[in-house]
């Protein structure tokens, strides 16, 4: 029930196309879903996160949706550049702010390449 | 300069010896963790500390301690290593009111011979 669960563990899009990337869950608890992004050699970068009570949330070419009663949510990059290959993290969690830190599970990671 | 310090960057040891890994923040923050990476299962966390005197264990701390030396400085130890420790080690840091990490270093590759 802990568990988060990304699809695909790789992907490649081609310069300009849309890279989808899924995350599903099993705890209706979790009320935080923050995605990371990690170039090679590096540490992940926080880089959008929602609530639940949103379906949808966009930054610039990142957009997440979320469906609440599927249990899914997934990352779009819209016109996707070469330097947006990486490694790309879900996660989830409950209560992101408090005095506990409530354990984030993270997914398994999805290796982006975008192609010139 | 990086906001969130990791040393080494990578490290060979032999099973049985006592490793410490060592991290440092620039970032004020009061929130330090551990995690560690390994290939197909994510980061997962090891231990956390919220201030100098706050320690917890995270999901996976068995094998590992910590130390928080001050508010900047967060180590973690593996007293005696084991070839299933060698991963990806991660430290981050959080502000005060968010408890869920914002700032990775940039890791310490950590093989066990």
């Amino acid at each position: 029930q802990q568990q988060v669960k990304q699809s695909p563990q790789s992907l490649i899009v081609q310069k300009g196309g849309i890279s989808i990337i899924n995350c599903a869950y099993e705890n209706t608890a979790f009320d935080y879903f923050p995605w990371y992004q990690q170039f090679p050699g590096k540490g992940p970068a926080l880089l959008i996160a929602i609530r639940p009570d949103v379906s949808e949330k966009k930054e610039g070419r990142f957009t997440i949706s979320f469906n609440k009663s599927a249990k899914q949510f997934s990352l779009h990059i819209m016109d996707s550049q070469p330097g947006d290959s990486a490694t790309y993290f879900c996660a989830a969690s409950m209560r992101r702010y408090g005095g506990a830190t409530n354990k984030l599970i993270f997914g398994t990671g999805t290796l982006l390449a975008v192609q010139p | 300069d990086a906001d969130v310090t990791q040393t080494p960057r990578n490290r060979i040891t032999k099973t049985g010896k006592r490793i410490m890994l060592e991290c440092s923040q620039t970032k004020g923050h009061d929130r330090m963790y551990w995690y560690r990476q390994d290939p197909g299962l994510g980061l997962r966390l090891i231990y956390y500390s919220f201030d100098v005197k706050d320690i917890n264990k995270g999901e996976i701390s068995d094998g590992y301690s910590v130390s928080r030396q001050a508010q900047a400085k967060f180590s973690l130890s593996l007293e005696s290593a084991i070839p299933n420790q060698t991963a990806l080690y991660f430290c981050a840091t959080s502000d005060w009111w968010n408890n869920q990490p914002q700032h990775f270093g940039d890791g310490t590759r950590l093989s066990i011979l």
